[in-house]
């Protein structure tokens, strides 16, 4: 099956700093979502982007499909953005595969 | 408040006990999954439903079942549980609006089999 790699497995930053998480996958897919963990274990939705690039905030997601990876830019990150973020795809209808997670960690 | 209504949230089994955890939706989507997530991992898919009346196996089914009672109700069904069984289970619907999946979590169920 499909696989989902996604790295650094663990990031710590210092408020303000920003990240770059990276999300590679092995196959063409339909679909790719990202997803924030809180430290409390809701999961959000934070994008659906199988292509192109989106922002929302100081969150911003490229896929470049073509290559088979995906960015999740976070920028002057602050406490509120810890917890795992995950990026998922779905290379069958209905079938969102997960990535093993990145683990952000923001300290004041 | 809008969402997917997990219950219980949290129980615990013996060994060869049986349950039901049961999901909620009120947003109207069709598809409707079941995902198991285990410390230090991803979520791995359990089934799904892409519609009412209809259900399918994800990554690992093997000890599981499920109903698709209705259009909001999707549930899932230990019949033996296995120590292998504990982790945090999830609950989640989505849908495709104006050519955009978003999809709904679950707060999550966590199981403990002793």
């Amino acid at each position: 099956g499909i696989q989902v790699e996604q790295s650094p497995p663990d990031l710590i930053l210092q408020e303000g700093a920003n990240s770059t998480l990276r999300c590679n996958f092995s196959d063409s897919v339909n679909n790719l979502q990202w997803f924030h963990q809180n430290p409390w274990g809701q999961l959000i939705n934070l994008f659906y982007i199988p292509s192109g690039t989106k922002q929302n905030g100081r969150l911003s997601a490229t896929t470049v499909a073509t290559e088979r990876y995906s960015l999740l830019y976070i920028s002057s990150s602050q406490t509120t953005d810890s917890g795992v973020y995950f990026c998922a795809v779905e290379p069958d209808t209905d079938k969102l595969i997960f990535g093993t997670g990145t683990r952000l960690q923001v300290f004041p | 408040n809008a969402g997917v209504t997990q219950t219980p949230k949290f129980q615990v089994l013996k060994t060869g006990q049986s349950m039901t955890l049961q999901c909620a939706q009120d947003m109207n989507h069709n598809s409707m999954y079941w995902y198991r997530q285990d410390p230090g991992m991803g979520l791995r898919l359990i089934y799904y439903s892409a519609s009412e009346g209809t259900t399918d196996k994800g990554e690992v089914p093997n000890g599981y079942n499920v109903s698709r009672l209705n259009k909001r109700e999707f549930s899932l069904r230990l019949e033996s549980a296995a120590p292998s069984q504990t982790s945090v289970y999830f609950c989640a619907s989505s849908e495709a609006r104006q050519g955009e999946y978003g999809y709904t979590f679950g707060s999550g169920t966590r199981l403990t089999v002793v």
